[in-house]
């Protein structure tokens, strides 16, 4: 499968716990984005990353939010102690580094929180 | 205020008929991309086309097709000959800037569309 593959597709973690959502994207692509989509809403931006670096992360929550893109293996979005508020969609989408260029996404991951 | 606003909440069409998904957008860049996206009951992000704001023609993929109307800030999907598979929650989008803000994207609160038979 050549598409963005994000992992696991459902995550369940009780109150307090820390959740770590995976995300590969296509092959050829360097840029990587997180999207939240809470129920009955649209996608809305979290975070934009190249290998090693975090380009903008205006969308991400100041406190328990955190993300990487390393040099080898997939990006990570991090969530710490997470609360209930937490319970969404979370989205990783793939580009490459061409201007208007379409966004691949992956299938998502349903984050539950206990 | 919104830069994607898609005014349909929901749409119904008749099974091989033509629908159209509106959608407005605001930004005052001269650059600038609009996607659609539908995601079905299953949850995943699709991609149907794309429709740049220098493009002199406009943008067809398939049964997609997007008028694009640069001076009123619309881009409205067309689906012509509706299926039962269309059935879907459909996003607008928007890219803003040049390469230097990326290609993150700008979503519309979504239309949800049911195709009847």
């Amino acid at each position: 499968n050549a598409g963005v593959m994000q992992n696991p597709r459902h995550l369940v973690r009780r109150r307090g716990q820390e959740a770590r959502l995976r995300c590969s994207p296509m092959k050829g692509h360097s840029h990587v984005y997180w999207y939240r989509q809470l129920p009955e809403e649209g996608l809305k931006f979290m975070v934009y990353l190249q290998k090693e670096n975090i380009i903008d992360e205006s969308g991400m929550p100041k406190e328990r939010f955190s993300a990487e893109f390393p040099k080898e293996g997939p990006s990570i979005l991090r969530i710490q102690q997470v609360v209930r508020g937490d319970s969404a969609a979370y989205f990783c989408a793939s580009s490459t580094d061409r201007i208007n260029q379409p966004q691949h996404f992956g299938d998502g991951t349903r984050l539950s929180i206990l | 205020a919104q830069k994607i606003t898609q005014t349909q909440p929901g749409m119904f069409v008749q099974e091989k008929e033509a629908v159209t998904l509106d959608c407005t957008y605001d930004t005052s860049d001269p650059s600038y991309g609009l996607f659609w996206y539908k995601q079905p009951s299953s949850g995943e992000m699709i991609f149907l086309i794309y429709q740049g704001s220098y493009d002199q023609q406009n943008a067809t993929e398939g049964r997609y097709s997007l008028n694009f109307q640069k001076a009123r800030k619309s881009a409205n999907l067309v689906i012509s000959a509706s299926q039962l598979g269309d059935s879907a929650m459909y996003f607008c989008a928007m890219r803003e800037g040049g390469t230097e803000y990326g290609n993150k994207l700008v979503f519309g609160a979504g239309t949800i569309l049911r195709v009847k038979s």
